[in-house]
């Protein structure tokens, strides 16, 4: 298990805002992941990093992006926010020995 | 492309009931499945499997993997209405992030 702690827990915000989601942890896991889920839809993996100063796009294309400066944070930004973009968005991290990832409480966001 | 595929999407039962769920995947460099029970909000880790044929057990819950065929099920015996939930499985790929795909999930509905 480990820690892991996502910020906000809600957002609502308007059309045409930068935001940016807060996604760290205390256990110094190198593996990091951000997911955007739709209301009962499947998970879908927009970014990911394995250390500090990698990150990798996922497997759906995302107008985010994200940063991982240090080991404890990755930040997932929208430069401009648009109604399209209201979903949840998930933060996992990796365990260090095997492939489970322990999820964030997730972020939901409401543009309008 | 790779690909997770459960089944069924949803599945209402009675409490004691016993229910199976399947997984398939077609993934390349295939390196572990992950069974995960999501409730209201983040979803929670069950299993992770690698080998075929060997079940993981933890209560009434049971898995196994078959990497022959691609697919795996997750087993739940006595249901209860706690039980109530999406189940999601995810196949990894062997890379060094550990890349993880996620089906559309099985939503149990357990009555009482």
């Amino acid at each position: 298990e480990a820690d892991i702690y996502q910020t906000p827990r809600y957002l609502v915000i308007g059309t045409g805002k930068k935001i940016t989601l807060e996604c760290s942890q205390t256990m110094g896991h190198d593996k990091m992941y951000w997911y955007q889920q739709d209301p009962g839809m499947e998970l879908h993996l927009i970014h990911y990093s394995y250390g500090v100063n990698s990150t990798e796009k996922g497997d759906l294309s995302s107008e985010s992006t994200v940063s991982r400066i240090r080991t404890e944070h990755f930040p997932l930004t929208l430069e401009s926010a648009r109604p399209s973009h209201t979903s949840q968005y998930l933060c996992a991290i990796g365990d260090k020995f095997t492939d489970t990832q322990y999820f964030g409480p997730g972020t939901r966001l409401t543009v309008l | 492309e790779d690909k997770v595929v459960q089944s069924p999407l949803s599945l209402v039962v009675h409490e004691g009931d016993t229910v199976t769920l399947n997984c398939s995947y077609e993934v390349t460099n295939f390196r572990s499945l992950l069974w995960y029970k999501q409730e209201k909000k983040a979803p929670t880790f069950l299993f992770m499997l690698t080998s075929s044929g060997i079940e993981k057990k933890s209560g009434r819950l049971s898995s196994i993997l078959d990497k022959k065929e691609l697919f795996s099920i997750l087993n739940i015996t006595a249901t209860q209405t706690g039980d109530s939930a999406v189940y999601l499985c995810a196949a990894v790929i062997n890379t060094n992030a550990g890349k993880s795909t996620f089906g559309d999930g099985t939503t149990l509905t357990v009555k009482p």
